[in-house]
């Protein structure tokens, strides 16, 4: 069965500064990834995805994410921090060859909390 | 991307008693998925909702706990029975259209306490 971890419940940087969120993965085939974001009170938003091709994606927001697959890794990073990037993030992997449900049968990381200082 | 209207948005509840949560979408949807995240814990899959027959349930998701319906390809309904407090949760309701969509949508969730 795939799983999902995010070593870093919360995590706490200065505005301006950069953002690394960590991701590791278990799957035994190819994980179509994800990461989400969920600010309170509000829905799961998507950031980004992974599906194939370029390991390096490109997201809204000003987020990226490198897939690793020697380090079954998925980290999310982001070079200059605002205060509106407050919020909760989750790394998602969908099971790669369920076909289109891969895309909605997702198994979440435990999240994390992301504070920014002014 | 898709509208998700989810209703209640939050409601406590005594004990023993049943709420049915409403997840209306704003277009055609091919799939429909219900998902649990406990206080403090991350979202946990319930079950895939499927038109027009059961529901399909992930381990340690039962029916006669969490009875859906998906009577449409634009409405499904979750049905949390003889909530104990352990029931607490934030209930999301997530959608895909195949073909259209490589991600799923959520919408903002039902805060349920059970008091």
């Amino acid at each position: 069965a795939q799983s999902v971890t995010q070593p870093d419940i919360h995590i706490t940087v200065s505005e301006g500064a950069s953002l690394e969120l960590r991701c590791n993965y278990s799957y035994g085939a190819t994980p179509y990834l994800f990461w989400y974001v969920q600010s309170p009170g509000q829905g799961l938003q998507l950031l980004l995805k992974y599906f194939s091709g370029d390991t390096l994606v490109q997201g809204i927001k000003g987020f990226e994410a490198e897939f690793k697959r020697s380090q079954s890794s998925f980290n999310l990073r982001k070079p200059s921090v605002h205060w509106s990037d407050a919020a909760e993030y989750f790394c998602a992997v969908g099971a790669g060859n369920a076909g289109g449900t891969s895309y909605g049968k997702l198994t979440f990381g435990q999240g994390t909390i992301l504070t920014v200082h002014p | 991307s898709a509208v998700i209207s989810q209703k209640p948005s939050r409601d406590i509840c005594q004990r023993g008693t049943s709420l049915t949560i409403q997840c209306q979408v704003d277009s055609q949807v091919t799939m429909m998925f219900w998902y649990r995240q406990q206080p403090g814990q991350s979202l946990t899959l319930i079950a895939t909702a499927n038109q027009g027959s059961e529901a399909t349930y992930e381990s340690g998701f039962v029916i006669d706990k969490f009875p859906i319906s998906r009577p449409n390809l634009t409405f499904s309904t979750l049905t949390v029975s003889n909530m104990s407090p352990e029931d607490s949760s934030i209930y999301l309701c997530s959608v895909l259209r195949l073909r259209l969509n490589t991600e799923a949508f959520f919408g903002q969730g039902t805060r349920l306490t059970v008091v």
